[in-house]
């Protein structure tokens, strides 16, 4: 079962920032906080990931807070073609390419 | 840098029938993943390569099966397909290392009749 908690969908105006929440509060000390995202279609991406500080990159900033129970992805510019499923995962350290997916949050960003 | 390739993207068995999915990891990737997406059950791991060997296997039947050839490139069988196995079946690589993401292709999409 995946380890995160997300709400199903979130509507944000294009030129907005975009604010997705996740709970993930049985995270473990080793475990990675990993976002991706999945456009209609395509394959996931890649978005961003963290251990324990706030981490950014040019697609997102991950902030994590300093118990590790939660976190929040920041698209600080939100345009139409950020409209897609955002999954929160919670992913172990160590040599794996397994994820556990949630069902995620489908962002739909709104002209 | 080309990105990871399936092939095909698109295809349609009949119950009963197996099926052989390919897929072409990044360069310099040696380790692929497989999932599997239904609208049901979301996205599930089925099973991870690195150097020839299975390393990791998700909750699937013996149905399900895979390989990987000493150029990194792997292949996921399905035999006596049934109706459920109807998905997008997505292929993962990434560098073998501690934290390192995993680049998706776009899929192939297997329809059971």
């Amino acid at each position: 079962d995946a380890k995160t908690t997300q709400p199903t969908s979130m509507d944000c105006a294009e030129g907005r920032a975009a604010n997705l929440p996740c709970n993930h509060s049985t995270i473990s000390g080793n475990e990675y906080v990993y976002w991706y995202r999945q456009i209609h279609s395509q394959g996931p991406q890649y978005i961003i990931h963290g251990l324990k500080n706030n981490e950014t990159n040019e697609m997102a900033s991950l902030i994590i807070t300093e118990d590790r129970k939660s976190s929040t992805l920041i698209l600080p510019h939100a345009t139409l073609r950020d409209t897609a499923v955002y999954y929160c995962i919670v992913r172990i350290s160590g040599n794996t390419g397994k994820l556990i997916f949630g069902q995620g949050t489908t962002l739909q960003v709104k002209p | 840098k080309a990105g990871v390739t399936q092939t095909p993207r698109y295809l349609i068995k009949t119950r009963g029938q197996q099926v052989t999915l390919s897929c072409s990891p990044i360069s310099g990737h040696r380790s692929v993943s497989w999932y599997q997406q239904t609208p049901g059950q979301g996205l599930q791991f089925l099973f991870e390569y690195f150097s020839e060997t299975q390393r990791n296997k998700g909750n699937f039947p013996g149905r399900f099966s895979g390989r990987q050839f000493s150029n990194s490139r792997s292949e996921m069988n399905v035999s006596t397909l049934e109706l459920g196995d109807s998905a997008l079946y997505l292929c993962a690589s990434r560098e073998h290392g501690d934290t390192g993401e995993l680049f998706f292709g776009e899929g192939s999409r297997l329809t059971v009749l």
